[in-house]
């Protein structure tokens, strides 16, 4: 089936590191990606997505490119703020279905 | 413009008691669905609704229903109420079912715990 599994948790850094969650998945077909946030107290907001092999999506400095010949599918970003503090997940979407399939999520802390 | 609304956004309850949940999609979106996310981990899906119809079903129990309103609104009803119900409940929508690269935007669920 669809899955979808990210690097375990929690990650711990200084704000300005640079940071990457590591996300992997199977799909039976061809699937969108999607990174989505968690702030404590509230729902998922979509950071971001690419739709098709070597798209890169970006947002608020936050990077993650599809790669197909590795199923990866890998957030970045050059320098972190406490702001960032947060819960991530990573999603897949295939055509025609109706559902996300999530990873477990990565607690992520920027300490000061 | 208002994103997606739930509510209410805490309630507790009883093991057997039934429970009913609200959601109103942003403006336009006729797509709306459901998941639940346990502590510590990710959203897992429940249903979608597109136009008032079930499009999609997730592995729950029967004890899990919904419906969808000509206005597009949801509800999400749980019966006979278990202590692994307890969970963060997320309603999700968009403008339509079938475009995977349609976006789900998500409200900001209602926490449910039970007794």
């Amino acid at each position: 089936g669809d899955s979808v599994t990210q690097m375990e948790g929690p990650v711990t850094l200084s704000e300005e590191a640079f940071l990457t969650i590591n996300c992997t998945y199977t799909a039976t077909g061809y699937p969108s990606l999607f990174w989505y946030v968690q702030y404590p107290g509230e729902g998922l907001q979509l950071l971001l997505k690419a739709t098709k092999a070597d798209d890169k999506g970006s947002n608020k400095g936050f990077e993650a490119t599809y790669r197909k010949e590795t199923t990866s599918f890998h957030l970045e970003k050059g320098s972190v703020q406490v702001s960032d503090s947060a819960v991530y997940f990573c999603a897949l979407k295939i055509q025609g279905a109706q559902k996300l399939v999530f990873g477990q999520g990565t607690r992520l802390t920027i300490n000061p | 413009d208002a994103g997606v609304t739930q509510s209410p956004t805490h309630l507790i309850k009883t093991r057997g008691q039934q429970v009913t949940l609200r959601c109103s999609p942003i403006s336009g979106h006729k797509s709306v669905s459901w998941y639940q996310q346990v502590l510590g981990q990710g959203p897992q899906f429940i249903f979608q609704y597109y136009e008032k119809e079930e499009r999609g079903r997730g592995n729950f129990p029967d004890r899990f229903s919904a419906r969808q309103f000509p206005n597009y609104s949801s509800e999400l009803n749980v019966n006979a109420l278990l202590l692994g119900d307890s969970a963060l409940y997320l309603c999700a929508s968009s403008l339509d079912t079938s475009n995977s690269n349609q976006p789900q935007h998500f409200g900001d669920g209602t926490r449910l715990s039970i007794l």
